[in-house]
């Protein structure tokens, strides 16, 4: 079957790194998303890799090994707005996302 | 980045009523259209995947008959929830995908509507 892992939830303190892994089996890969979503709301586009390394966007940047099923989510410099559930995505062989249950992130102050 | 429409953003129904949810693409044409629900703490679900002119295919376990779902142009897709009942009290969300943003077959989201069935 195709299933994605993520941590349930994280804390992390304000002006800090945190790091949200994700981990996937799925029949075929044509990339993976990060989506964050804020309670109530629907979720929005950060980032898309479909190739190994590390993708670079202002404070947010996303990781993927293809060859080990794995991506992250690395947050640097931590602003309360951050506070949100990040959801980790995986387009199959089909052209299908198949998503994560997603990271509830919690910013202390 | 693309812009996703959806009208309305909340709606509250009897037990019994149609609802129609509208999912508009602003400033592109998308031939692919993409409806979800996501109960609360819960991940999305895809309900059906919505193409322009043709009809819509649907996940398994969501009834075609109860959700109706029309892809009328290349800027438009509608989400009629038949004869709601308090179980389909949820989260509506639809996405589009941008056939110019290159590769990335990103999907870009609608706000959501929020029903709640009496």
């Amino acid at each position: 079957g195709q299933n994605i892992d993520q941590p349930t939830e994280m804390t992390a303190t304000e002006g800090a790194i945190v790091q949200i892994n994700c981990t996937y089996q799925t029949s075929g890969f044509n990339g993976l998303f990060w989506y964050q979503q804020h309670a109530g709301e629907a979720p929005t586009f950060l980032s898309y890799n479909v190739l190994d390394g590390l993708e670079e966007k202002g404070r947010f940047s996303s990781f993927l090994s293809r060859s080990k099923g794995y991506s992250y989510l690395l947050l640097k410099e931590l602003q309360m707005k951050d506070s949100a559930s990040y959801l980790c995505a995986v387009l199959d062989s089909n052209y299908q996302l198949i998503w994560g249950a997603g990271t509830k992130l919690i910013i202390k102050p | 980045g693309a812009v996703v429409s959806q009208h309305p953003s909340r709606v509250i129904c009897k037990s019994g009523t149609s609802v129609k949810i509208e999912c508009r693409s602003l400033d592109f044409q998308a031939t692919t259209m993409f409806w979800y629900r996501q109960f609360p703490k819960q991940s999305l679900m895809l309900m059906a995947t919505s193409n322009e002119g043709s009809k819509a295919t649907y996940e398994q376990g969501v009834e075609k008959d109860k959700f109706l779902i029309n892809h009328a142009s290349l800027t438009l897709s509608t989400l009629t929830v038949t004869s709601a009942h308090p179980e389909d009290s949820s989260f509506y969300i639809c996405s589009a995908r941008d056939p110019l943003a290159g590769d990335t077959d990103t999907q870009y989201f609608g706000p959501g509507t929020r029903l709640t069935v009496l």
